[in-house]
């Protein structure tokens, strides 16, 4: 079985400020990883994927996460955040070598709030 | 219309109604889930069917009765539901095959149980 552990529930951060949302996971085989973003009102939209290769991941509006094997962690970073970046973000895992259907597990959310 | 699609994007409804939701990709995708989106609590995968075929069913009670007409479309059935059934209802395809390939998820339906 596989679980996510996002450590924090709500981040506030200045604009412009950078930021760091937290994401731990645990799973006995190897895993594919991933963060999406949840804009009110909507459903989720894919940020970035770790599936193999470098373990820095470049995703879209200026986000990356880095895979860290050792540290089961998968970290999301942005240098300058912007008021249009206020949503919710949730860290996900799912088991590699599953080409059909996909079992996605999911964090509880980081609620991340831009101050002007 | 492209993507994803949900209706109805909101719905009241009480414990004694009957209603549906329906979900519709543009995707030419070949597996769909519902999950089950509340406060303060990880996302709750519910049903996956794949290829038509219902592959997952996670102890969901039987007040929740999924159908999958057609690779394209995916049906959430709701009867005698409970005010706890209150939640954020999400769609989400992807595409058999890879490891590599995404699920894409609707707006979502919110239910409200009176």
């Amino acid at each position: 079985a596989q679980s996510v552990t996002q450590l924090d529930s709500q981040v506030p951060v200045f604009e412009e400020a950078p930021v760091e949302l937290r994401c731990n996971y645990s799973s006995s085989v190897s895993v594919y990883l991933f963060w999406y973003v949840q804009y009110p009102n909507q459903g989720l939209q894919l940020l970035l994927k770790y599936l193999s290769g470098s373990t820095l991941v470049k995703g879209i509006n200026g986000f990356e996460a880095e895979f860290n094997k050792s540290q089961t962690s998968f970290h999301l970073r942005k240098p300058s955040v912007h008021i249009s970046d206020t949503a919710e973000y949730f860290c996900a895992v799912r088991m590699s070598g599953s080409g059909g259907y996909q079992k996605v597990t999911f964090g509880i959310g980081t609620k991340l709030q831009v101050i002007p | 219309e492209t993507g994803v699609t949900q209706t109805p994007r909101h719905l009241v409804m009480g414990m004694t109604n009957k209603k549906s939701l329906k979900c519709e990709q543009h995707l030419g995708h070949n597996a769909m889930y519902w999950y089950k989106q509340s406060a303060k609590k990880p996302l709750e995968l519910m049903f996956v069917y794949s290829l038509e075929e219902r592959v997952e069913n996670n102890s969901v009670p039987s007040r929740f009765s999924p159908e999958c007409p057609n690779s394209s479309h995916l049906f959430l059935h709701l009867h005698t539901l409970q005010p706890e059934d209150s939640a954020l209802y999400l769609c989400a395809s992807s595409l058999r095959g890879s490891d590599y390939n995404e699920q894409f998820f609707g707006p979502g339906t919110r239910l409200t149980v009176l």
